[in-house]
């Protein structure tokens, strides 16, 4: 069936440094999409990624999707407080129903 | 405009009981999507509704199922509780079924069994 996995499960990282996660899948997605969420709070949408090799970019976050549409990966530049919280990211596919199936997350904690 | 609203937001039941959530989505949105999120498991898809119809639905037991509304309301029931079901049930509504849809989440409704 389909997984979809994150890694890391947890970073800490001093406020300024950089952060990335990074997301697999076991088979072709047809789309994925990144979300945050706070702790104690929902998953809020941040973007969708269509495309073979797409790279989109907000702030000082940058998504890419890869080549063979398997993997994807968030970098956060800078990181500040405002960033902690939990980052999902939700791959579909022909092999999920076109159903978006979440990755395990990653906990990103941010030193002042 | 109004976003996703879950209740009750918090719940506590017994093992063997049962119980039923609510979701009621953006409006004009006709896509309801309910997931289980726990620490060691993350976000677990159980299903979607889509104009009354369940689209899809994940490998959960039988003990879950849910229903849509003609207004696009959505619910989740639970049967014959048990202590592994308590987690934070979030549901999400899109505009479409269809896959280039952002989904917005709800509050969520915090399940605890005892």
């Amino acid at each position: 069936g389909q997984q979809v996995m994150q890694i890391p499960q947890y970073q800490h990282v001093q406020e300024g440094e950089d952060f990335t996660t990074y997301c697999n899948s076991s088979t072709t997605l047809s789309n994925i999409q990144w979300y945050k969420q706070r702790p104690g709070g929902h998953p809020v949408f941040l973007i969708q990624l269509v495309k073979s090799g797409e790279v989109k970019k907000q702030k000082r976050l940058t998504f890419q999707f890869g080549e063979a549409k398997k993997n994807s990966s968030l970098h956060i530049t800078a990181t500040q407080t405002t960033d902690v919280g939990t980052y999902f990211c939700a791959g579909s596919g022909l092999d999920t129903g076109n159903q978006f199936y979440f990755g395990t997350g990653t906990s990103l904690t941010v030193i002042p | 405009k109004a976003g996703v609203t879950q209740t009750p937001r918090y719940l506590i039941k017994t093992r063997g009981q049962q119980v039923t959530l609510s979701c009621s989505p953006i409006s004009g949105h006709r896509s309801v999507s309910w997931y289980q999120q726990t620490p060691g498991q993350g976000l677990q898809f159980l299903f979607e509704y889509f104009s009354e119809t369940q689209r899809n639905k994940g490998n959960f037991p039988g003990r879950f199922s849910g229903r849509q509304f003609s207004n696009s309301r959505s619910e989740m029931n639970v049967s014959t509780l048990e202590l592994g079901d308590s987690a934070l049930y979030l549901c999400a509504s899109s505009l479409w079924h269809k896959l280039n849809t952002e989904a917005f989440f709800g509050q969520g409704t915090r399940l605890t069994v005892v």
